[in-house]
């Protein structure tokens, strides 16, 4: 079955607590991408990227990393969570960044909670 | 900076009732616009997908629409079931760019 897997799907941790979220789509899609989605905001883009070793910014990067050393895996990464990262986060993946008329297939979320 | 609205936040309306859900982007220059639901707990699913040179789309009792000049697309949902309640969004891919941006959604009910 096609499908975005995200681990862990809940999430407690405390201030400073380095943490990594991981991301494993099997439809051999290049384009992956991590939003969060907070009340009020909707959902905002983190990270994204076109391909294997090829990762760019979105709208609300600060506070986080990423690292896509292979297609399938799109792993965010907080070093030092803080309070205000509290959110559910979603990853997706499409299946090609060039062909931009892809839709997006969404994991089924992380809620983390940091202390 | 392209910003996505969606218009009502939340409706509620009787099973069998078709209604209208509504989406507005202030850049017309977009590569598609997508249709999702989302469900309490879950992640998004796909509903449709419009490239920027179509008008609409259709799957089953869904249509959506797009009017790039206007900034808007709407989703059309025909003869409402229960199973039909979640929160509706839209997002927009810009055309110079990668970024998906999403609107607010709609939470929607369909009572029994």
């Amino acid at each position: 079955e096609a499908q975005v897997t995200q681990n862990p799907r809940y999430l407690i941790t405390v201030t400073g607590k380095k943490l990594t979220v991981t991301c494993s789509q099997n439809m051999n899609h290049e384009y992956m991408s991590w939003y969060r989605q907070d009340p009020g905001l909707g959902l905002r883009q983190i990270y994204y990227s076109m391909n294997v070793e090829v990762t760019d910014k979105g709208d609300v990067p600060e506070g986080y990393k990423v690292s896509r050393k292979e297609k399938r895996n799109f792993p965010l990464i907080l070093e030092s969570p803080s309070p205000n990262q509290t959110s559910l986060y979603f990853c997706a993946s499409s299946l090609s960044s060039g062909d931009s008329n892809q839709p997006q297939h969404f994991g089924d979320g992380t809620r983390l909670s940091i202390l | 900076k392209q910003e996505v609205t969606q218009i009502p936040a939340a409706l509620s309306v009787p099973e069998g009732e078709n209604l209208v859900l509504n989406c507005s982007f202030t850049d017309s220059a977009i590569y598609n616009l997508q249709w999702f639901r989302q469900d309490p707990g879950k992640g998004l699913t796909s509903l449709l997908l419009i490239q920027s040179s179509q008008r609409e789309q259709t799957s089953g009792r869904l249509n959506a629409s797009l009017d790039k000049s206007s900034g808007r697309s709407t989703l059309y949902i025909a003869a409402s079931q229960p199973g039909d309640s979640a929160t509706y969004l839209c997002a927009v891919r810009p055309y110079y760019g990668q970024n998906f941006v999403f609107g607010p959604g709609t939470r929607l009910s369909v009572l029994p």
